[in-house]
């Protein structure tokens, strides 16, 4: 299976602070149709994942344009310019290129 | 408005069997690929299994495979998920999905004596 390493599993960020999250592979994840299949989640407190990023960098309709994802390969990060109260929850990142699909451990996201 | 309401879980005791469904609603249910992915309360995200839009292709976790069957019913546009032989360690909240983009509430199965 492809291992996902998130860091950290911890973020304490203050209001208004950027945030960034990495997502690492054990396995490149280009697909052999060239696609690149590594989302980002969201659940907060009480609530299913939501998806926030798909296909390394596109983001989901009605996704905050603060929230934004890079990167290539195996190695991957999400960011957000400004942390609001609503950011607050659990991030996975998410391989869809190989079977199984697998999730990272999930990075917390608090307010300081 | 896409929408997946899980149903059918609950406590049942070891080497029994539960089938959880899901109504989807809101898209054309035959085109999409369908998934069960669960969440051990407090813990991470494991995918489960998953279902072509046409029935075809199936594939399986492989804790869960030869145990769980996944199916579906395009005319009722609902997926089922049959667990047999359950185990306390498949005790979690099991989500259904609509490819990666929209997830179900989640019904909880719990197996304990």
């Amino acid at each position: 299976d492809v291992l996902m390493t998130q860091s950290p599993l911890s973020l304490p960020v203050t209001l208004g602070q950027p945030a960034s999250i990495s997502c690492r592979s054990s396995q490149s994840l280009v697909s052999s149709d060239g696609n690149t299949y590594l989302n980002w989640f969201l659940q907060r407190p009480g609530q299913s994942p939501r998806r926030l990023i798909y296909r390394v960098s596109n983001r989901d309709s009605g996704v905050p344009d603060r929230f934004s994802g890079s990167g290539s390969g195996t190695d991957f990060t999400l960011k957000i310019s400004r942390v609001e109260a609503e950011d607050v929850g659990v991030y996975y990142c998410m391989q869809g290129t190989r079977w199984p699909h697998t999730f990272g451990q999930g990075t917390k996201l608090e307010i300081k | 408005e896409v929408q997946l309401v899980e149903s059918g879980g609950g406590l049942v005791q070891p080497g029994g069997s539960l089938r959880l469904s899901c109504a989807a609603s809101g898209f054309t249910f035959n085109l999409h690929w369908m998934h069960w992915v669960r969440q051990v309360p407090g813990k991470g995200l494991v995918w489960v299994s998953r279902i072509s839009g046409d029935g075809s292709s199936i594939n399986y976790a492989d804790s869960v495979k030869g145990r769980f069957t996944v199916s579906r019913d395009n005319a009722k546009n609902t997926v089922y998920l049959q667990m047999n032989s359950l185990r306390v360690e498949d005790t979690a909240v099991y989500f259904c999905l609509r490819n990666a983009d929209s997830w179900g509430q989640g019904t909880l199965v719990t197996v304990s004596s």
